[in-house]
């Protein structure tokens, strides 16, 4: 079982849906990574958070560490939102991180 | 805005070659690290370094070394590139987090998408 989980591997949905993209992790965190790839490689940090919820424009990341568990929203999705998302988890005192495997995003117009 | 640079974009080398990656962080960030992204796999750490002169292994460090004489610039180094290396690269940065761990953000380059023939 991967320590890092998301689900669901691959999502397509229509222009304007609402976007969920959900991360389980198993092992104590100091602190969950969200970020975004676009096709030609290029990784983004969009959140990092180790509690509560954090909003950025149309997204929003939050996080429940009892529950050992974040999500990703999008609110009015667009095609330029298009990308593959990323979970990650930093553990305590490590410099490195557990990746999850990512979650493909296509957004139709 | 932190600016992560990578030498190349594309990349084309023979086996048998030594192939080296450069990248170059603007921001003092004391952590660089160094992914390799495969289809189906996800990314994998090859190797990390937390401050000058200073390396750890990461996942996947066979076939590779690295050298940072440098804050700002971390190198990989490909000492005789094999077809298996063939991948997507990628380098990271990040400032040192509460207790040292790597609890902030990751800044990353476009990437170095090397082709071993």
């Amino acid at each position: 079982k991967n320590e890092v989980e998301q689900s669901p591997q691959n999502l397509t949905a229509q222009e304007g849906e609402f976007i969920t993209i959900n991360c389980s992790y198993s092992v104590g965190i100091s602190a969950l990574h969200w970020l975004q790839q676009h096709p030609g490689g290029g990784i983004v940090s969009l959140f990092m958070l180790s509690s509560g919820k954090k909003k950025h424009g149309r997204l929003i990341a939050t996080i429940n560490i009892q529950e050992k568990h974040s999500s990703l929203h999008i609110t009015a999705s667009h095609p330029r939102d298009s990308a593959v998302y990323i979970c990650a988890v930093s553990l305590d005192s490590n410099y490195q991180l557990i990746w999850g495997a990512g979650t493909k995003l296509i957004i139709k117009p | 805005d932190v600016k992560v640079t990578q030498s190349s974009r594309y990349l084309v080398k023979r086996t048998g070659e030594k192939v080296f990656l450069e990248c170059v962080q603007d921001m003092d960030h004391e952590n660089m690290f160094w992914y390799r992204q495969d289809p189906g796999l996800g990314l994998r750490l090859i190797y990390f370094s937390y401050d000058v002169k200073m390396k750890e292994k990461g996942d996947i460090p066979e076939g590779y070394s690295v050298s940072r004489e440098k804050k700002e610039r971390f190198s990989l180094i490909l000492e005789s590139a094999s077809t298996n290396q063939t991948s997507m690269y990628l380098c990271a940065s990040s400032v040192t987090g509460t207790w040292g761990s790597n609890n902030s953000p990751l800044h990353f380059g476009n990437g170095t998408r090397l082709t071993v023939t």
